[in-house]
């Protein structure tokens, strides 16, 4: 089916450890994004990218980097898991950047950093 | 700083009844406003996307209006569903650098419906 694609669901990480989201797109999206979702807060803009070899930095970018090589693939990277960074992580993409073209998102990761 | 408030935080109501979310923005510009329904577990679902010139957009029982001139917007649900339970976000587009555009996000409305 296509739509966004995140791995892993759930995840625990101890403080320190580092790790990889992945989220892969099939609609030949320019956009993707990933945000992160904590109780009590809207969504917060942790970094984009408007296209292959394009990125940067969202609202939260501190902690996170990512790259992106392919138009499929969008993976954000823990460098050293801090127990601010629990979250839940959602991955987002659109044909464009651009107003007015509506965003597909993935189901998302769950993560609990001890 | 852009903010999008929404009201009430919760809400239940019975199966069949009507219920009115609200959301109101300080977003400006504006470019668009979006409705989106995030079932538990599950990544937003759009729902409406509404310019500044749209009162009204219909989707099924889902009907979103928008008034730009006081920067407030309502989600109507008809005739609820069990599978209407989710949160419900508004999320506000406004222009970023460089072409690009900024979404702002409210912190949902849980809404119940029960049998």
């Amino acid at each position: 089916n296509a739509g966004v694609t995140q791995t892993p669901k759930f995840q625990v990480l101890k403080t320190g450890q580092s790790m990889t989201l992945q989220c892969a797109q099939d609609m030949n999206h320019e956009y993707m994004s990933w945000y992160r979702q904590d109780p009590g807060m809207g969504l917060r803009l942790i970094h984009y990218s408007v296209g292959a070899g394009i990125t940067d930095q969202g609202e939260v970018p501190n902690g996170y980097n990512v790259s992106r090589s392919t138009t499929e693939d969008f993976p954000l990277r823990l460098l050293s898991a801090a127990p601010s960074q629990t979250s839940v992580y959602f991955c987002a993409s659109s044909y464009s950047g651009s107003v007015g073209y509506g965003y597909t998102f993935g189901s998302g990761t769950r993560l609990t950093v001890v | 700083k852009n903010q999008v408030e929404q009201s009430p935080q919760s809400l239940i109501i019975l199966e069949g009844k009507n219920c009115t979310l609200q959301c109101n923005y300080t977003v400006s510009p504006f470019s668009n406003l979006r409705w989106y329904k995030q079932d538990t577990g599950r990544g937003p679902v759009s729902l409406t996307i509404m310019t500044f010139s749209e009162n009204t957009k219909s989707n099924g029982r889902y009907t979103a209006t928008l008034d730009a001139d006081t920067k407030q917007s309502s989600l109507h649900i008809t005739a609820s569903q069990l599978s209407d339970s989710a949160s419900y976000i508004c999320v506000v587009s406004a222009p970023g650098g460089a072409g690009s555009y900024q979404l702002t996000f409210g912190k949902g409305t849980k809404l119940s419906v029960i049998p």
